[in-house]
């Protein structure tokens, strides 16, 4: 039970160049998240998709995309990487309990645009 | 509209001391609080959270928070802190409907001095 992976760990790209960010959960929750951490500004939700075939903006959504591929893979594309998508970037997803969801988050993936 | 605001991108404490990070929020229906650890190069782990049961939430490591709705606040203690506390800390609110994005405050950096 590995939970949540993402792929790749590590990441650097010129800008202009694109190229997707893959989430995977073994985990069977419907709803994934997309996020970015930046230094000083906390966690800012960039897409999220609360089911299969089904995807919806955060916060910051500009020069991103999403699919939400079936119900384990939810993956981030960037079509023309810019400098300031320099980030880390974490997907998770969402446990709905009886006492309250829980989202649990992969490990990241750091990315630089040159 | 939710928010969090935490007191201090920045607290520095002696090895054996309380901890006390400070977390304060804003939500309009009653919310769902959670506390998360990030260590270094790593994704985010629960820590705790609330739900409406006990105002007073026992997490891992000997973290707790309580829940203070006059106050709005949602405060992370530890009696005695220990070297491998030394990490991000980050404090989140959601809605205590299913399936809503967290938001995220700024995070504060424990640092522990020996």
């Amino acid at each position: 039970n590995a939970g949540v992976t993402q792929t790749p760990k590590f990441q650097v790209l010129k800008t202009g160049q694109s190229m997707t960010l893959q989430c995977a959960q073994d985990m069977n929750h419907n709803s994934m998240y997309w996020y970015r951490q930046d230094p000083g500004m906390g966690l800012r939700l960039i897409y999220y998709s609360a089911s299969e075939g089904t995807t919806d903006k955060g916060e910051v959504p500009n020069g991103y995309n999403v699919s939400r591929l079936n119900k384990r893979e939810f993956s981030l594309r960037l079509e023309s990487a810019a400098p300031s998508q320099t980030s880390v970037y974490f997907c998770a997803c969402l446990r709905v309990g009886r006492v309250g969801d829980t989202q649990y988050f992969g490990p990241g993936t750091r990315l630089t645009v040159l | 509209a939710q928010s969090v605001t935490q007191l201090g991108s920045h607290v520095s404490v002696s090895e054996g001391a309380l901890v006390l990070l400070r977390c304060n929020y804003s939500s309009s229906v009653p919310p769902y609080l959670f506390w998360y650890v990030q260590y270094p190069n790593q994704g985010l782990q629960l820590l705790l959270k609330y739900t409406s049961a006990a105002t007073l939430v026992k997490g891992i490591n000997d973290f707790e928070a309580e829940f203070k709705k006059s106050e709005t606040s949602f405060h992370l203690t530890k009696p005695s802190a220990h070297m491998s506390d030394a990490a991000e800390y980050f404090c989140a609110v959601s809605k205590s409907s299913g399936n809503t994005p967290l938001v995220f405050g700024k995070g504060t950096r424990l640092s522990v001095i020996a």
